[in-house]
């Protein structure tokens, strides 16, 4: 069972607001991601690390900025909310050890801008 | 950079099979499938690495062609709980950058 958490699950918020969403993870992962996803749509990357002090930007653009102080924690933050930011944000965790081992994915928080 | 996912979409009954492919216009490392269901989050299915070795824990199973670098996915004798999206997930190196996936395969079986 994957122990990686996401908070909040559903958040509405208005436009120009700063918000956060959290995600950790209980398994000692180094690798972590955010990818977003619209309704019935595929992932895209957005923000991805290595490890604590590494982060590098997906293949998405993306207005938000993460931060990996520690290893267990991997927030993204939007400094000025926008209706354009609505859409499901996905966390996922893997591990560094060996090639190519698989993702585990949080439960997604879902982005309302109004 | 995304790969392909065929077909789009699949009804069917409980008891038929189905196969989902995915496909790339880069040489692949590896190719991994998750499948979501509605309003939760991706689960892990299976990896494929380069050279054959192939890594899962359900009973589906995949096949990787590296010439054609396609990946395909056969979902035997469907039980209704196969019901959701699959996607593929593909590395061109060996997982130092995030999968790409594809679009998505929505998947219903029908009883």
């Amino acid at each position: 069972e994957a122990d990686i958490y996401q908070t909040p699950r559903y958040l509405v918020i208005g436009t120009g607001k700063k918000i956060t969403l959290e995600c950790s993870q209980t398994m000692g992962h180094d690798k972590m991601y955010w990818y977003q996803q619209d309704p019935g749509m595929e992932l895209h990357l957005i923000h991805y690390s290595y490890g604590v002090n590494s982060t590098e930007k997906g293949d998405l653009s993306s207005e938000s900025t993460v931060s990996r102080i520690r290893t267990e924690h991997f927030p993204l933050t939007l400094e000025s909310a926008r209706p354009s930011h609505t859409s499901q944000y996905l966390c996922a965790s893997s591990e560094a050890r060996g090639l190519n081992t698989e993702a585990f994915f949080g439960q997604g928080t879902r982005l309302t801008v109004v | 950079q995304q790969p392909v996912q065929s077909p789009q979409a699949v009804i069917l009954r409980e008891g038929e099979d189905a196969v989902i492919n995915c496909s790339s216009s880069k040489a692949l490392y590896s190719v991994h499938w998750y499948r979501q269901k509605h309003g939760e989050a991706p689960v892990f299915l299976m990896i494929l690495l380069k050279g054959g070795e192939q890594k899962g824990h359900e009973k589906i199973s995949a096949s990787f062609n590296e010439k054609k670098q396609q990946s395909s996915l056969y979902l035997t004798a469907s039980q209704l709980s196969y019901s959701g999206t699959y996607f593929c997930g593909t590395s061109m190196d060996t997982g130092r950058r995030a999968l790409t996936f594809g679009s998505g395969t929505r998947l219903q079986v029908q009883p």
